[in-house]
């Protein structure tokens, strides 16, 4: 089992709707969560953190963790052409050092 | 202000080469990471400085990969006698703290696209 697993995808949704991304984690000395989108060809860009259970919104993002079920997703309300890219996943255990990330998910939002 | 700075951008070197990496962090930043991204593959950790403390290079692949960090700040990893299995990108990132939440968040460089041919 890997460390932090998510669908691989392609996840497609058309323009507008919402887009909903999960992520999995083994370890449950996980204490930090990250997403990042990643575009072709380019370094990841921090999307949300989050360290508590429950929703963090920033804008058209929200983030949840539920550490109990060992899962963290991400919706995208109001998706735009642009918010296609990889999403990944990473999670940091407690005390570590190092980000744990999944493979990625790869989004395309349909005009 | 100004983000995480990596050269050189792209490099293609032939294979039994040695090469260096930059990094130059974000400042103030007082953690940095390695990163290896090979196509189709996750982000790979490979090694993290803090701070003047004793690096942590558990995840190199083999003896054959180093990397220091110089006055706290710059970091060059070097990959001696190069293989082909170690095209990929490799991203360095800063962190402001490592052990408090929210500090702790790692921002991205863009990378050094590395091609042994």
């Amino acid at each position: 089992q890997k460390e932090v697993e998510q669908n691989s995808g392609p996840l497609s949704v058309p323009e507008g709707a919402i887009a909903s991304l999960n992520c999995t984690y083994s370890d449950r000395g996980s204490q930090s969560f990250f997403w990042y989108r990643q575009y072709s060809g380019k370094s990841p860009e921090l999307i949300m953190s989050i360290y508590s259970n429950g929703d963090k919104e920033d804008g058209r993002f929200t983030a949840q963790l539920n550490k109990a079920s060992q899962y963290v997703s991400l919706l995208i309300r109001d998706s735009q052409p642009s918010d296609s890219a990889t999403y990944l996943c990473a999670v940091k255990r407690q005390g570590a050092q190092k980000l744990v990330f999944g493979q990625g998910t790869r989004l395309t939002i349909n005009p | 202000g100004a983000g995480v700075s990596q050269s050189p951008s792209n490099k293609v070197t032939e294979k039994g080469k040695d090469v260096e990496l930059r990094c130059d962090p974000i400042s103030g930043h007082t953690a940095l990471y390695w990163y290896r991204q090979s196509l189709g593959q996750g982000l790979e950790f490979l090694i993290y400085f803090q701070g003047n403390s004793a690096p942590d290079k558990s995840g190199l692949p083999s003896d054959r990969f180093s990397a220091e960090r110089t006055g706290g700040s710059v970091s060059t990893l070097t990959i001696q006698r190069t293989q082909q299995e170690d095209s990929a990108v490799y991203l360095c990132a800063s962190s402001l703290r490592f052990m408090a939440p929210s500090t702790d968040t790692q921002y991205f460089g863009p990378g050094t696209r590395l091609t042994v041919l």
